[in-house]
């Protein structure tokens, strides 16, 4: 699977759009890009997944760039409840292989 | 629609005791992966199995650690004569099928606690 890169933390405000980048410069042409995020203490959430088009679904939309090298996470109206760390992962047996969860990007809502 | 059942939510066992750590996926779902995170780490891929096989068992450790998902019943981590350095948090994740589309669903984890 293609290695991705992460800032290691960001910050938000509560209610703006909180958006995460995300570089997979060596992806494949049969991997997805994958999200997920682990607040405190719980397991990993699934968030959304896409392969070269945009994607969105309740909680988030998922913008790949054309030459699919980077992929940016969008939360629309960030909350205190979207404290958390979120993975970016590049699979090519998607997301139901063994992933490989990197350090992930710790983002903070700040009220 | 229950999610991912693990239990117990947390264990703690002595130095030598066995650890049984058992997940029940969600309904309809045949895969289950365990992965361990240890404290201020990343998670971990541990193991990958199917009804009754074990699919892929690369990031299990070679001693002490084993994995079953009976045709009946959860699937169960077992973890023989632990050792400090197993205290984590445990985490079981399911899906449907495999493929590209095909989400892992993960449980809340037993946290392992070794004195």
């Amino acid at each position: 699977d293609a290695k991705t890169t992460q800032p290691t933390s960001m910050d938000c405000a509560e209610g703006r759009a909180a958006n995460l980048p995300c570089n997979h410069s060596t992806i494949s042409g049969n991997e997805y890009v994958y999200w997920y995020r682990q607040i405190h203490s719980q397991g990993p959430q699934y968030i959304i997944h896409g392969l070269k088009n945009n994607e969105t679904n309740e909680m988030a939309s998922l913008i790949i760039t054309e030459d699919r090298k980077s992929s940016t996470l969008i939360l629309p109206h960030a909350t205190l409840r979207d404290t958390a760390v979120y993975y970016c992962i590049v699979t090519r047996g998607g997301g139901a292989d063994g992933l490989t969860f990197g350090k992930g990007t710790h983002l903070i809502i700040q009220p | 629609n229950a999610g991912v059942m693990q239990n117990p939510r947390h264990l703690v066992r002595r130095r030598g005791q066995e650890a049984r750590l058992r997940c029940s996926p969600m309904k309809g779902h045949s895969h289950v992966y365990w992965y361990r995170q240890l404290p201020e780490e990343g998670l971990k891929f541990m193991v990958y199995l199917q009804k009754e096989n074990i699919i892929d068992e690369s990031g299990m450790p070679k001693e002490r650690f084993s994995a079953e998902f009976p045709k009946e019943g959860p699937s169960i981590l077992r973890i023989q004569q632990v050792v400090r350095g197993d205290s984590a948090a445990y985490f079981c994740a399911s899906s449907p099928v495999k493929g590209n589309n095909s989400p892992l669903h993960f449980g809340n984890g037993t946290r392992l606690t070794v004195t």
